[in-house]
């Protein structure tokens, strides 16, 4: 079965420093990727997506990822955290060839910015 | 927001008691999600629906149950809620946009199962 695995389940950044967070998913076939954020409180949103061309990604809010096939990965960075960007971050992979659209989720990595 | 609308936003109910949540879409999107959010395990995939009267199981569907009648609504039944169904429960459709696609959510339904 398919599986993502998010390996930083927490995460405490200081206001400008970097972020990468890490994603691996389990499917050797064609892959559809998402970065999903939520606020305290709120849904889901989405980030940005990779279905194909230019392995990097930019989504809102100055965010981006990386897909690199060999490595089953899809790593979310950005390269200046704000306070406003605390919230839990979720990856997604939907590994059905786009038939039921249905997602895998990561479990999450809750990033805390201290001001 | 795609809107997505949940009903109701907060339920308190009792071990065995049946529950029904409800997810209402206004933009007649052909595919609906069901999950459960619970700490540590992420989102959840429940039952999903791939048009009216149709529907099939995900990863973690025992003791629940889904019904689509139109396509605007999707139902969620827990025919004996229990205390491990205690959870954030999230509606979901699938947008399409252009050749990709995109999963939109509905605010969720925090359940107390006592």
């Amino acid at each position: 079965a398919q599986s993502v695995s998010q390996h930083n389940h927490h995460v405490i950044l200081s206001e400008a420093a970097s972020l990468e967070l890490g994603c691996n998913y389990s499917y050797g076939g064609t892959v559809n990727l998402f970065w999903y954020v939520q606020y305290p409180g709120q849904h889901l949103q989405l980030l940005l997506k990779y279905f194909s061309g230019d392995p990097l990604v930019k989504g809102i809010k100055g965010f981006e990822a990386e897909f690199i096939k060999s490595k089953f990965s899809f790593n979310l960075r950005k390269p200046s955290v704000q306070w406003s960007d605390t919230a839990e971050y979720f990856c997604a992979v939907n590994a059905d060839g786009g038939a039921t659209n249905k997602l895998i989720f990561g479990t999450g990595t809750l990033l805390a910015v201290q001001p | 927001d795609a809107g997505i609308t949940q009903s109701p936003r907060h339920k308190v109910t009792e071990t065995g008691t049946p529950v029904t949540l409800r997810c209402h879409q206004t933009e007649n999107h052909r595919y609906m999600y069901w999950y459960r959010q619970d700490p540590g395990h992420g989102l959840r995939l429940i039952h999903y629906s791939y048009g009216v009267k149709d529907t099939d199981k995900g990863e973690v569907s025992d003791g629940y149950s889904v019904s689509r009648s139109k396509t605007e609504d999707f139902l969620l039944t827990l025919e004996s809620a229990t205390s491990s169904q205690t959870s954030v429960y999230f509606c979901a459709i699938s947008a399409e946009t252009g050749s990709s696609y995109e999963q939109y959510f509905g605010p969720g339904t925090r359940l107390t199962v006592t």
